[in-house]
């Protein structure tokens, strides 16, 4: 089946430092998505993003499919951003499979 | 509020024990899945359905059963827990190929 990979696994920042998560995946997906999973464990979805650029406040998400990767960039971090950060990939059986996550810790 | 709901919040199994776990939305989506997380390994599929009356196997399906009643509810069965299934468990739904994938607020069960 498909695979999907996630880089870094963890990542500590300090408040209002720049970043970038990176999900990789082993075959063509019909879609992609990004989430956020809180301290608390609420996942939020951050983007649809099949392919092309989105952005959304301090958060912006870059697929390119023809290379089979995604991108999130996270600017100015706040501590609120802490959590786990999952890429997730739609297959064409509409299984959507997720990837192993980035636990990111924002410092003050 | 719209949404998935998921029941119970918490719970205790001893090992050979059975229970049903509960979700349900109104969001009037097609596509309901069930997913475990464990701590480092993220989310793995259970089963789904991608429409009323069909069910599918995810990456790790052994030891439950699922039912899609109707479009608003989706359970997951344990006929016999075993501590291995000592996990959270999350529900979500979705339009096939649309933006917004909603999760429940996750079940937290322990088998001893």
């Amino acid at each position: 089946g498909i695979q999907v990979e996630q880089s870094p696994p963890d990542l500590i920042l300090q408040e209002g430092a720049n970043s970038t998560l990176r999900c990789n995946f082993s075959d063509s997906v019909n879609n992609l998505q990004w989430f956020h999973q809180n301290p608390w464990g609420q996942l939020i979805n951050l983007f649809y993003i099949p392919s092309g650029t989105k952005q959304n406040g301090r958060l912006s998400a870059t697929t390119v499919a023809t290379e089979r990767y995604s991108l999130l960039y996270i600017s100015s971090s706040q501590t609120t951003d802490s959590g786990v950060y999952f890429c997730a990939v739609r297959t064409s059986y509409d299984k959507v499979i997720f990837g192993p996550g980035t636990s990111l810790s924002v410092i003050p | 509020n719209a949404g998935v709901t998921q029941t119970p919040k918490f719970q205790v199994l001893k090992t050979g024990q059975s229970m049903t776990l509960q979700c349900a939305q109104d969001m009037n989506h097609n596509s309901m899945y069930w997913y475990r997380q464990d701590p480092g390994m993220g989310l793995r599929l259970i089963y789904y359905s991608a429409s009323e009356g069909t069910t599918d196997k995810g990456e790790v399906p052994n030891g439950y059963n699922v039912s899609r009643l109707n479009k608003r509810e989706f359970s997951l069965r344990l006929e016999s827990a075993a501590p291995s299934q000592t996990s959270v468990y999350f529900c979500a739904s979705s339009e096939e190929g649309s933006y917004g994938y909603t999760f429940g607020s996750g079940t937290r069960l322990t088998v001893v």
